[in-house]
């Protein structure tokens, strides 16, 4: 599976759009992307996932770039309950879910 | 109801000792999965089971053993505790293994090895 890699950490007011990044320079034609968050030591929750167009569902807007080297998960008002660490994965159909560091992301008031 | 359920949520022992986490799911998914994340919070797969068949085995010590005695129930046992076993153990579930469904993740059961 492609390595991913994600801000550390950032931070978001209460209400707006979080913006969160992530590069796959090296995700191949079959893998998807995948973004799972972790709420304080909850298990971890999907949050969506695509393949090459651009996805939205209740939770979030999946942002893949042409190239399909980075993509931006969007959570358009945030609120004090996303804060969280957010995982961008990039999985085959038929591969693993191997989670890297995440961004930990802190929604203030 | 939930999901995925793990019991115990909490578990304190002494090194050497064996002990079994135990795991549910009621979402009539075919695969389950154990992850252990670590003091530094990476979570890492141990083990997935497919139809009560093992199809990942992560180098996972062998004192860690896994069982699956129908299609909803993925066990942890782990003999001879260490130190370093001291972690929070996640199962989860996926409708099936090979395809592109997601994984629900149980709560958790957080383990410490004195």
């Amino acid at each position: 599976d492609a390595k991913t890699t994600q801000p550390t950490s950032m931070d978001c007011a209460e209400g707006r759009a979080a913006n969160l990044p992530c590069n796959h320079s090296t995700i191949s034609g079959n893998e998807y992307v995948y973004w799972y968050r972790q709420i304080h030591s909850q298990g971890p929750q999907y949050i969506i996932h695509g393949l090459k167009n651009n996805e939205t569902n209740e939770m979030a807007s999946l942002i893949i770039t042409e190239d399909r080297k980075s993509s931006t998960l969007i959570l358009p008002h945030a609120t004090l309950r996303d804060t969280a660490v957010y995982y961008c994965i990039a999985r085959t159909s038929y591969g693993k879910l191997t989670f890297g560091q995440g961004t930990i992301l802190t929604v203030h008031p | 109801d939930t999901a995925v359920s793990q019991t115990p949520k909490y578990l304190v022992t002494q090194m050497g000792n064996d002990k079994s986490i135990k795991c549910e799911q009621n979402l009539g998914h075919d695969t389950m999965y154990w992850y252990k994340q670590d003091s530094k919070k990476f979570l890492k797969i141990m083990f997935s089971y497919n139809n009560k068949e093992l199809i990942i085995n992560e180098t996972v010590p062998n004192r860690f053993s896994p069982k699956s005695p129908d299609k909803a129930h993925l066990n942890l046992h782990i003999n001879s505790l260490e130190l370093g076993d001291s972690a929070v153990y996640f199962c989860a579930s996926s409708q099936v293994f090979w395809g592109t469904g997601e994984l629900f993740f149980g709560e958790g059961s957080r383990l410490t090895v004195l």
